[in-house]
């Protein structure tokens, strides 16, 4: 398994800024992938990564709000931008090294925006 | 109809017996499924994954997976208090893509 991290590991921004989350992997890893958990629930894909093309990002999740660099293969970056309450969640990278094998998730970053 | 589909919990059972979750999924190409075990405010930690029909065991854990049913469960043995985690099933999609339930709590009693 990849060993990923996560910075920060934990934020608490206000309403109207943006907070760029970073994850660094171990070992060169084909895709790699952002979640959102809010509380309570399960995971919810916000977008794939892949390196030197532009991120995909699900229905529901826009570039404008979620801006993602993927430089190499082994780091990636999540922007949450002008952040409201509502985006108070748990946010998680994670990992495939071919998209066929198991995928691992970074600890995570928890955002608490007021 | 969700794309993956998880018993409803959450699921209590005293110490030493077995848990037994069950989960199901709608998209009939799904090719891989996994089990990961989410302890409260820690990130999911992937504990089991079954590509082939039938049963996959590791330790105390057994994975079951049914495709012509569209079925995979995962039994925990000899439940220990250290089992007490929110408990995901995911699906790898033909996209590569994972999907998740919405998890079972399992609670093990001492």
């Amino acid at each position: 398994s990849a060993v990923i991290s996560q910075k920060p590991s934990r934020d608490i921004c206000q309403r109207g800024t943006s907070l760029t989350i970073q994850c660094q992997v171990d070992s060169q890893v084909t895709m790699m992938f952002w979640y959102r958990q809010q509380p309570g629930q399960s995971l919810t894909l916000i977008a794939t990564a892949n390196q030197g093309s532009e991120a995909t990002y699900e229905s529901g999740f826009v570039i404008d709000k979620f801006p993602i660099s993927r430089p190499n293969l082994t780091f990636s970056t999540l922007t949450v931008s002008n952040m409201s309450p509502e985006d108070s969640s748990i946010y998680l990278c994670s990992v495939d090294r071919e998209g066929l094998y198991e995928q691992y998730f970074g600890p995570g970053t928890r955002l608490t925006v007021t | 109809q969700k794309e993956v589909e998880q018993n409803s919990g959450p699921l209590s059972v005293p110490e030493g017996a077995i848990a037994s979750l069950n989960c199901t999924y709608s998209d009939q190409g799904s090719q891989s499924f996994f089990w990961y075990r989410q302890y409260s405010g820690k990130s999911p930690e992937l504990i089991m994954f079954i590509y082939s029909n039938g049963d996959k065991e590791d330790g105390r854990f057994t994975a079951q997976l049914n495709k012509a049913s569209q079925y995979v469960s995962l039994l925990i043995r000899d439940s220990q208090p250290s089992d007490s985690a929110t408990y995901l099933c995911a699906v790898k999609k033909s996209d590569y893509k994972l999907s998740f339930g919405a998890g079972t709590t399992v609670t093990v009693r001492a």
